[in-house]
């Protein structure tokens, strides 16, 4: 089936640094991806949905200067939070969703990324 | 009124118990309706997948979609410690990004 590889799992930054995480498509092309946040026992909170060669569509609320987003490739898309404060620390999770074969109507998700700012 | 409506729980059941898990939701054009179970500090895994109103059985589980009623049920026979985690129902309209319930968080005690 179909594998999101999400890197790093756990990462922890000093405020005011910048942290990139990577989102991989392993084994199939994903035209679509999209950025997650979660807060302890809290749902799932959409971002931002990143297309491949386009820039990433933002949820109301998110800011696209904090939260940058590229879609570079059809296996890779990347969230960089600029400038991290405290209160950005949270599990930030990144889904894909295929070109079109087996699965293209569910999303397949990353393991997430611990994100501590201390 | 939240598009998709989930109790939070949290929800403790015996072993071999059959857990019951539910959403409504107010958007009637939703066509895809999934099942996520997320462990602790993982991202979610796809359970169970359906299109429309119907059942699905996978093993122990069974997905139950109710259009007329905009419910949707996952049951888990014989629970297992194993089964312990936030169950989430999602749902969307087509390829469009889907909406997720706030998660039951499930405890199965041996």
């Amino acid at each position: 089936g179909a594998v999101v590889s999400q890197h790093p799992s756990w990462v922890i930054c000093k405020s005011g640094t910048s942290v990139k995480i990577e989102c991989r498509s392993l084994d199939f092309q994903a035209t679509t991806m999209f950025w997650y946040r979660q807060f302890p026992k809290q749902s799932l909170m959409l971002m931002a949905t990143s297309n491949e060669g386009s820039k990433a569509t933002y949820e109301q609320g998110v800011e696209k200067d904090k939260f940058l987003i590229n879609h570079a490739s059809l296996t890779l898309s990347t969230l960089t939070v600029t400038s991290a404060h405290p209160e950005d620390s949270s599990f930030y999770i990144c889904s894909a969703i295929s070109a079109g074969g087996t699965g293209a109507n569910v999303l397949t998700f990353g393991a997430g990324s611990r994100l501590t700012v201390l | 009124q939240k598009e998709v409506e989930q109790d939070p729980g949290p929800l403790s059941v015996p072993e071999g118990a059959i857990v019951s898990l539910n959403c409504t939701y107010s958007n009637s054009a939703f066509q895809y309706f999934m099942w996520y179970r997320q462990y602790s500090r993982k991202g979610p895994e796809l359970l169970m997948y359906t299109y429309s109103s119907g059942n699905k059985e996978d093993g122990r589980f069974t997905a139950q979609v109710d259009k007329s009623s905009k419910y949707i049920s996952l049951f888990i026979r014989d629970s297992q410690p194993s089964d312990s985690a936030t169950y989430l129902c999602a749902m969307k309209v087509g390829n469009n990004d889907m909406r997720f319930g706030a998660g039951t968080r499930l405890t199965v005690k041996p």
